[in-house]
C-alpha cells in the first residue's frame, strides 16, 4: 500500500532557530516528491519538487533533501519565522500528476 | 506562477440545503481538476477527478449523486453538495492540472452546515 508517513507530528521552535521534518515514503513506482505548506484555512502551497535523481535542492531559507535509496525526504528550515508556522506536507507523486499521496502533516509552530 | 482560485472561501448554510463551490484557473487551462476534503488536524483527501467535458471519476466511498461535479470548461469546475448534513462540515480543496502535468492548489473553501 502506498504510504507517505511524516514526523515529528507537531514541533514548537524559538524563531530565529533550525528545524528538520522528515518523510519516509513506500509509494511505488516514484516519479517526484514535493514539499508543501498549508497555512490554517489555506490551500497547500508547493516549496519545492523533488525528482529521483535530485539529492538537494533549495528554495530560499528550505531546503529538502532525498534518498531514494532509502525512500526518505527531509525539509530543513533556517532561520525560522513566525510566518512559517503552518502544517507542512510531503506528497509523493506517482507516474502521472493525478497519483498524489498525501502524507498526514507536520505542524510547525514558531513562537517567540 | 499559475493560479487557482475558488469561490466562496467560506460559507454557512443549513442542514438540508445545497451549496455550490467554484474552482478556477486564472492564468492556464485545466482539462483535469481534483477536488479534496480535509477534516481538522488531517491530511487531504481525495473525493473526485473532474474531467473537462465528461464525468467526473470519484474515489471509492464518495456519493456521487451528493457531491455534483460540473467541468463545463477549461478553467471552470464546480462541486455542489447537495442536500448538506453537518457531517459534511470540512474544507474542501481543488487543485487544477496545467499542461505541465503539476497539480495547483486553490485556496479551499470552508464549509459549515448548521
Amino acid at each position: 500500500k502506498n504510504q507517505v508517513e511524516q514526523s515529528p507530528q507537531s514541533l514548537i521552535i524559538l524563531e530565529g532557530k533550525n528545524c528538520t521534518l522528515q518523510c519516509n515514503y513506500t509509494v511505488s513506482p516514484f516519479s517526484n516528491l514535493r514539499w508543501y505548506k498549508q497555512d490554517t484555512g489555506r490551500g497547500p502551497v508547493s516549496l519545492t519538487i523533488m525528482t529521483f535523481s535530485e539529492n538537494t535542492k533549495s528554495n530560499g531559507r528550505y531546503t529538502a533533501t532525498l534518498d531514494a535509496d532509502t525512500k526518505q525526504s527531509s525539509l530543513h528550515i533556517t532561520a525560522s519565522q513566525l510566518s512559517d508556522s503552518a502544517s507542512y506536507i510531503c506528497v509523493v507523486i506517482t507516474g502521472t500528476a493525478s497519483k498524489l499521496t498525501f502524507g498526514t502533516g507536520t505542524r510547525l509552530q514558531v513562537t517567540l | 506562477g499559475a493560479v487557482v482560485s475558488q469561490h466562496p472561501s467560506w460559507v454557512i448554510c443549513k442542514s438540508g440545503t445545497s451549496v455550490k463551490i467554484e474552482c478556477r484557473s486564472l492564468d492556464f487551462q485545466a482539462t483535469t481538476m481534483f477536488w479534496y476534503r480535509q477534516f481538522p488536524k488531517q491530511s487531504l483527501m481525495l473525493m473526485a477527478t473532474s474531467n473537462e467535458g465528461s464525468k467526473a471519476t470519484y474515489e471509492q466511498g464518495v456519493e456521487k449523486d451528493k457531491f455534483l461535479i460540473n467541468h463545463a470548461s477549461l478553467t471552470l469546475s464546480t462541486l455542489t453538495v447537495t442536500s448538506a448534513h453537518p457531517e459534511d462540515s470540512s474544507f474542501y480543496i481543488c487543485s487544477a492540472v496545467d499542461r505541465g502535468l503539476e497539480q495547483f492548489f486553490g485556496p479551499g473553501t470552508r464549509l459549515t452546515v448548521l
